[in-house]
Formats: structure tokens, sequence, C-alpha cells
């Protein structure tokens, strides 16, 4: 079975600017999850999504937004780059919304803002 | 609202030695337990997870657990690390109705030979 895709996995962008970050689910699974994690911090809950659907979300401005396609991949885009949004960012996959549902994540995506 | 403390920072121990990794949480409601490494540069991988049941819980590489709902604890232990257990570990809860996982600010594991 194939893990979670994640792309890029660098970028570096500039203040004001927007950015779309990339996410292929694991076979099977139809709930992404995505989480942002600052240095030196744990994860923070972004968002989720199921069946195309946002499923709850975290403490995190509407410029935070994502979409997921009915392949269940999905996207988190992030409209007036700030600083503060330098971090890495994590797509998680699961088979279901429950909580003893497991998460397979991504490698991740860092990204710069200067 | 739910929250995550990992009490220690960074732990360092030596090769063959045990080590405990503490986590104590608290919540409102009803929670899964989970235990995540993370080597550097890549995703989160489970160790273990706690949901019903006995509450020694035993995870890959080696990994145990043991849930106290009356401490609100969760705390991770390995009888022997191996210098490859060197990695960031996360302790994170999730409601049982929910997909949300709250975490904890991670414990930097360095083993030494």
């Amino acid at each position: 079975e194939t893990g979670v895709t994640q792309s890029p996995t660098h970028l570096i962008k500039t203040r004001g600017q927007q950015v779309t970050l990339r996410c292929s689910s694991q076979s099977g699974h139809n709930t992404v999850s995505w989480y942002q994690q600052a240095l030196g911090q744990g994860p923070q809950f972004i968002f989720q999504y199921y069946r195309e659907e946002e499923n709850g979300r975290g403490n995190f401005p509407p410029r935070f937004s994502g979409l997921q396609f009915p392949n269940y991949s999905s996207e988190l885009n992030v409209n007036a780059l700030e600083l503060d949004d330098s971090a890495l960012y994590l797509c998680a996959s699961s088979s279901g919304t429950g909580g003893d549902y497991g998460y397979t994540f991504g490698s991740g995506t860092r990204l710069t803002v200067v | 609202a739910q929250s995550v403390t990992q009490l220690d920072s960074q732990v360092p121990v030596f090769e063959e030695a045990p080590v405990e990794l503490r986590c104590n949480y608290s919540s409102s409601v009803s929670v899964y337990l989970f235990w995540y490494v993370q080597y550097p540069n890549q995703g989160l991988q489970l160790l273990l997870k706690y949901l019903s049941g006995s509450t020694l819980v035993k995870g890959i590489n080696g990994f145990e657990a043991e849930f106290n709902k009356s401490q609100t604890s969760f705390h991770l232990r390995k009888p022997s690390v191996h210098i490859s257990d060197t990695a960031e570990y996360f302790c994170a809860v999730r409601n049982t109705n929910a997909g949300k996982s709250t975490f904890g600010d991670g414990t930097t594991l360095t083993v030494k030979p």
C-alpha cells in the first residue's frame, strides 16, 4: 500500500504571498487532516476533510483553507502569508473520522516565509 | 478543551539503559491516547495507542506505555534503548468521537553510546 505523499517538500515564500500545499492520502483512506508544526512545538490541528467537506477546524484564521478531491487527495491553501506561518505542515490520512482511527502522516512540507 | 503536557523537554540516556518519557493530559471528555515518534525531517510515526481494555499497551520497537486514569497520565517506557531510538517523541490525545488530536510539545530522546 502507498503511504501519504506531500508536495513540495520545501518552499520559500515572501510575506503577503499565497501558497498551496498538496497531499495524496494513503490508499483506502477517505479522511485527511492538516497540522502545523512550528519549530520546537507539537503539531497543531488546522482542519479535517471527510468526503470533500470540512469536518472540524482548529484555531486558525480563515486565510487557511482547504479542499478535498473525489480521489481523497487534498490541498491546503494559505493566503496573505505572515512570517509566523513558517512551519512544517503535516498531512495525515485515516480511514474514518472517529477518534480510534489511526493516522498515517506524510513527511511534511517545510514552508519558510521571508 | 484538552491539553497535553510532556514533563521533560529533553531526556539524555546511555545506550542499553531504561527510559521513561512522561505525559500528563487533561480533558473534560473521554479520550484515546497515542504516542508518536518523529525522526529528523520526517513525519510522525505511530508507536502505540490506548483505546480501551488493558492499561498496559505494547507498541513497536519495544516501547510500551501505561494508562493511569486517576493520575491522567500515559507514560512511555522502554527497558533498554538503542542509538537508533534517538528522536522526538510526541504524546497526543483525541476525543473518542472526533478526529482532532491534541499534541504535547515533544520530548527529545538522545541516546548516547
